[in-house]
């Protein structure tokens, strides 16, 4: 079965301060896909990044980085000098790559950023 | 560039009746999804289609129906709505098939069951 984790509930922090989203995930399929989406408090689900289990590269865009480490399941992802535009609710998904399976989401990481 | 809408954004109903919930994308997607969310719960699948006339359950389609006549539409139905189904859903769409490809969602669809 997949399994997503997102440990923390909420988050806040000041602004201009590093922020670290936590995601460990679970699943025997050897070729995955790991997702996080931002969802703004107006609610709609944007897109952030999509990252395949062959490739542990770490990834930066902008003020945004993600860390994915194989070896302890997880796919981190750090704002950085955090901005009150990154209060969100911030989901991590896999969907792996045998039979059917879906998109399995965490349950969120509320992030709150206080000028 | 319309992408994903749904609608309507708001729906009040009443236990017992019966209520559509619309989703059309203009990318011409194969993959269409529809997902509910709830507090605690976080995003479950009700249904998906891979193709026009073809639909498969997700994790959670007691009392859901689904269809999908043309590739651009994917229309929810709550045939005798329940208070349990008060929730936010959410209309996705996804670029090929299906296993790395981007969902990208609508804006949702808070529906209240009285």
């Amino acid at each position: 079965a997949q399994k997503v984790t997102q440990a923390q509930t909420e988050i806040s922090v000041v602004e201009k301060e590093d922020v670290t989203l936590d995601c460990v995930y679970e699943t025997r399929d050897t070729t995955y896909y790991l997702f996080w989406y931002k969802q703004p408090p107006s609610g709609e689900l944007v897109f952030l990044i999509r990252r395949n289990s062959f490739d542990e590269q770490n990834e930066i865009s902008g003020r945004y980085s993600w860390n994915f480490q194989k070896s302890t399941s997880s796919f981190n992802f750090t704002i950085t000098a955090s901005q009150v535009v990154d209060s969100a609710v911030y989901f991590c998904a896999l969907r792996g790559n045998s039979g059917n399976t879906p998109l399995v989401f965490g349950k969120g990481t509320r992030l709150s950023v206080i000028a | 560039d319309a992408g994903i809408t749904q609608s309507p954004r708001y729906k009040i109903t009443e236990t017992g009746r019966q209520v559509t919930l619309m989703c059309h994308q203009t990318w011409s997607h194969s993959y269409m999804f529809w997902y509910r969310q709830d507090l605690g719960h976080g995003l479950r699948l009700i249904y998906y289609s891979a193709a026009a006339d073809i639909t498969d359950k997700g994790e959670v389609p007691d009392g859901y129906v689904v269809s999908r006549s043309k590739t651009e539409n994917f229309p929810l139905t709550l045939e005798s709505a329940t208070r349990s189904q008060t929730s936010v859903y959410f209309c996705a769409s996804s670029e090929h098939s299906g296993r790395g490809g981007i969902q990208y969602f609508g804006a949702g669809t808070r529906l209240s069951v009285l």
